[in-house]
């Protein structure tokens, strides 16, 4: 099946490390995605990691794999106010559909 | 600048008055797709298109119509609109076998009264 689930809202503190979990049940995709989504904007694509890594790291972020738990999770170090967003993580059970969990809130408190 | 545009952004509208929610994108993508966002339930997929006069069913399709007449086009289509329809929508468009990069419309707000 395509069900996606990470956890609703997540409260950090400025400067702190963010990390966003997310779990997975279709194991034949062949990329993960996490998408950012401001305040009343569409949706960005933040990163995404392919299926046979353990872990991608671009500047702040950090996106780690672990494929026999089907679990990804997305670190922001040194997190700004501008972090504030919802967060979606997304597999690929065909090359043609994203499948979405529900969005997890960031909300970053000075 | 390459990018996905949707019209309207907003729309309030009455149960059962036809309407239609435009997207076209500039990039000369084959695959177009159409997506709801709800309160906790994230993106849900309505109906997708691999081509011009090809499209197909998503997780959520009742009560929507799309049409693919021309590849940068993908229209949304609500025959009669009901308040369950009252959503976020989301276009989106990339080239095929490609699913690592998925452009994103501005989205449009749809109230159905």
């Amino acid at each position: 099946g395509e069900d996606v689930e990470q956890s609703l809202f997540l409260s950090v503190r400025e400067g702190d490390s963010s990390v966003i979990n997310c779990t997975y049940t279709d194991s034949s995709s062949t990329y993960l995605y996490w998408y950012k989504q401001e305040p009343g904007a569409g949706l960005q694509l933040l990163t995404y990691i392919f299926s046979n890594m353990d872990m991608k790291q671009d500047q702040r972020l950090t996106v780690l794999l672990n494929k026999k738990d089907k679990h990804l999770s997305l670190r922001i170090a040194d997190t700004q106010t501008g972090d504030s967003a919802i967060y979606f993580c997304a597999e690929t059970p065909n090359d043609y559909k994203l499948s979405f969990g529900a969005g997890t809130t960031v909300t970053v408190r000075a | 600048e390459a990018q996905v545009t949707q019209n309207p952004r907003y729309l309030i509208t009455v149960t059962g008055k036809k309407l239609t929610v435009t997207c076209s994108q500039n990039m000369n993508h084959e695959y177009m797709s159409w997506y709801r966002q709800d309160p906790g339930l994230g993106l849900r997929q309505i109906y997708y298109s691999m081509n011009v006069e090809v499209t197909d069913k998503g997780d959520v399709p009742e009560g929507y119509k799309v049409s693919r007449k021309e590849k940068r086009n993908f229209p949304l289509i609500l025959e009669s609109p009901s308040p369950n329809q009252t959503s976020l929508y989301f276009c989106a468009s990339s080239s095929v076998g490609s699913a690592d990069t998925q452009y994103f419309g501005p989205g449009t707000r749809l109230t159905v009264l």
